[in-house]
Order: structure tokens, then sequence, then C-alpha cells
């Protein structure tokens, strides 16, 4: 296995249009992150699912915004009319509970610019 | 209120120099952990800390949680241009809080 991969990498839009990432977990791991990250900040947590249930979103995840794992294993996160301020890099992680806690894998992220 | 504050926000140095960052908060932590994350590249897991006092080392890295736990170093010794990227403390469960980081460049 090769790790959490992202697609695309870059995507640049135009202000209004919708654009759609996709995050491939690492196999097996039952737990997928959605995280944005703006120049010069740390990641900022999204949403999480357990499975195909999204369990958590946070409040920075606004009604445009949608994520979505129909059968457990690949997301996707959807912006719907983009606005400049979406522009940022879109992290996904990945994660199988451990002993200790659990610990996230990290993928290559999709960076975005809205124009 | 950034719950995880870090310093310097940026470091540059010349190769072969020694230099600390800093994570600090007000919050006492069940453990936290460090990332380092290169430009275009997502975060990657440096170490987890989970005792007050506790120090880990990994090669040149050397890694302490305060006595409280709500405070962390990250101390690199003769630091190499590969070390160039930006250092992340993270805490949290299954949605995690990071810090605002520390963009370090190691100078050739």
């Amino acid at each position: 296995d090769t790790g959490v991969s992202q697609n695309p990498r870059h995507k640049i839009t135009k202000r209004g249009q919708n654009v759609t990432f996709r995050c491939d977990p690492i196999s097996e791991h039952n737990r997928l992150y959605w995280y944005r990250q703006t120049l010069g900040q740390g990641p900022e947590f999204l949403t999480y699912f357990q499975n195909e249930a999204q369990l958590e979103k946070s409040r920075l995840l606004s009604d445009r915004f949608s994520a979505e794992r129909p059968k457990g294993s690949f997301s996707t996160l959807e912006i719907q009319r983009t606005e400049q301020g979406d522009s940022a890099m879109y992290l996904c992680a990945s994660s199988s509970l451990d002993r200790l806690r659990t610990t996230q894998y990290f993928g290559p992220g999709t960076r975005l610019l809205v124009l | 209120t950034q719950l995880l504050e870090q310093s310097p926000q940026f470091l540059s140095i010349q190769e072969g120099e020694n230099l600390t960052v800093y994570c600090n908060s007000s919050s006492v932590f069940s453990s936290l952990q460090w990332y380092r994350q290169e430009p275009g590249e997502g975060p990657v897991l440096l170490v987890t800390v989970v005792t007050g006092g506790e120090v880990k080392k990994l090669k040149r890295l050397t890694f302490q949680f305060g006595d409280a736990r709500k405070d962390s170093s990250l101390h690199i010794t003769a630091a190499q241009p590969g070390d160039t990227g930006l250092y992340l403390c993270e805490t949290g469960a299954n949605n995690l809080f990071f810090g605002t980081g520390t963009r370090l460049t190691v100078i050739p």
C-alpha cells in the first residue's frame, strides 16, 4: 500500500464553479478525515467518517461543502459555488485505532486556487 | 484564542547550527504530537509524547513534553538542509488541533 492518495493535486477554478476532490485512504483504515490548510497556518479540521458514517462536522464546513464516503472506502469533498476564500490546501487523512490513540496518516493534499 | 501557540513562527539558520522550537498552551493535554510538513505535501508524524517530563530522541531531534503537559519543545542538533519544513505540534482525538507551525529554513 502506498499510503493516502488525493486527486487532483492541484485545481484552479473560477469563482462560482463547483469542484470535487477525491481521497483514497490506506486500505482497511476505517476512519477518514478532511482538513483545510491556508498559507501560514496549521491544518484545520473539517469533518471525519467512520466507515460510511459522517460522525462530526466542523462549523468551518459551510452549506456549500459536502463530503461523502459512500462505500466506506474512498471519499469525495465537493465545494459548490466556490469563493476566493476557499483557496487553500485540502488534506485528507486516514486512521485505524491503535492501542494508545488514533494515529492519522495524511495524503499529499489538493491545492485549490479560486480566481 | 489559539489552542496551541508555536514559536518562533519563522526560523532561518545556517547548516550545522542548533535550534529549538516551542509549542505552548494553557490547557493540559493527554498527549501531543509533532509533525514535519514539506512544501506541497501533507504532514508526516515525527513523534508522540504522552507523559509529563518525557524526552524522546529521533536521531538529531529531541522532543520534550513539559512536566505539566501544557507545553513541548523540539530541539534539532546540527541542522541540515533536509530539516527544512513546517514543524507542527498537534493534540486531539478524532478532530486534531494543530498549532500555527514553525517554518524552518536551513541554509547550506
